[in-house]
């Protein structure tokens, strides 16, 4: 299949440890921020998003925090899973833009068992 | 949610022609774009594909290069003209606005290599 992030940044964790992810962002007035999944030969997949007026969000197994001071956002992945290793994009955007997406350089996740 | 579908998922193309792409949504969508993936790299945003109107290009990508047509509320295409090597890239279509829950939903992308 097609591979993604051949030269992106690379973060190795072992199976079951929590892995951290970090994005840091651009335009200071971005209001709106998702973190995305992207397996390789596939389209990017929403995992969770944020609004400015937060500086923490949890969903399943993940947490994204916000840092709008720094413009600095983070992708907390717990208990990580084989099934977890892909490429992670963030991703930001002004809601009143017409939902234009601008994307982080993003990340490879490897999943050591 | 939505569901989205582009055609080919994958092409090679002689320098000097061209391709269009289809993406199909499974519902009305407010919102389509048309992004570039790189190898190795991130999206960057081509243009949006607006119902009834002319796309609206970001900076670096011009409507001869790369025309885009949206017929209606559920399909756009996207062609990539006079193909270089340089063009070789994944071309995906995306879309959002209220009608998806303001969230942005990807297609699978169309892989593109130009010889």
């Amino acid at each position: 299949g097609e591979s993604v992030g051949l030269h992106l940044p690379t973060l190795s964790v072992q199976e079951g440890d929590n892995s951290i992810i970090n994005c840091a962002y651009s335009n200071s007035a971005s209001d709106y921020f998702i973190w995305y999944k992207q397996e390789s030969g596939k389209g990017p997949q929403f995992i969770i998003d944020i609004r400015s007026n937060m500086d923490k969000r949890q969903g399943q197994r993940v947490t994204v925090l916000l840092n709008k001071t720094v413009k600095h956002l983070s992708l907390q992945i717990a208990a990580t899973q084989p099934g977890d290793s892909a490429v992670y994009f963030c991703a930001e955007t002004l809601r009143d833009s017409s939902y234009k997406l601008i994307f982080g350089s993003g990340t490879r996740l490897l999943v050591r068992p | 949610s939505a569901v989205i579908s582009q055609k080919p998922s994958r092409d090679i193309c002689q320098r000097g022609t061209s391709l269009t792409i289809q993406c199909q949504v499974d519902s009305q969508v407010t919102m389509m774009f048309w992004y570039r993936q790189q190898p190795g790299q991130s999206l960057t945003l081509i243009a949006t594909a607006n119902q009834g109107s002319e796309a609206t290009y970001e900076s670096g990508f011009v409507i001869d290069k790369f025309p885009i047509s949206r017929p209606n509320l559920t399909f756009s295409t996207l062609t990539v003209s006079n193909l270089s090597p340089e063009d070789s890239s994944i071309y995906l279509c995306s879309v959002g606005g209220e009608r998806v829950g303001n969230e942005q939903f990807f297609g699978p992308g169309t892989r593109l290599t130009v010889l």
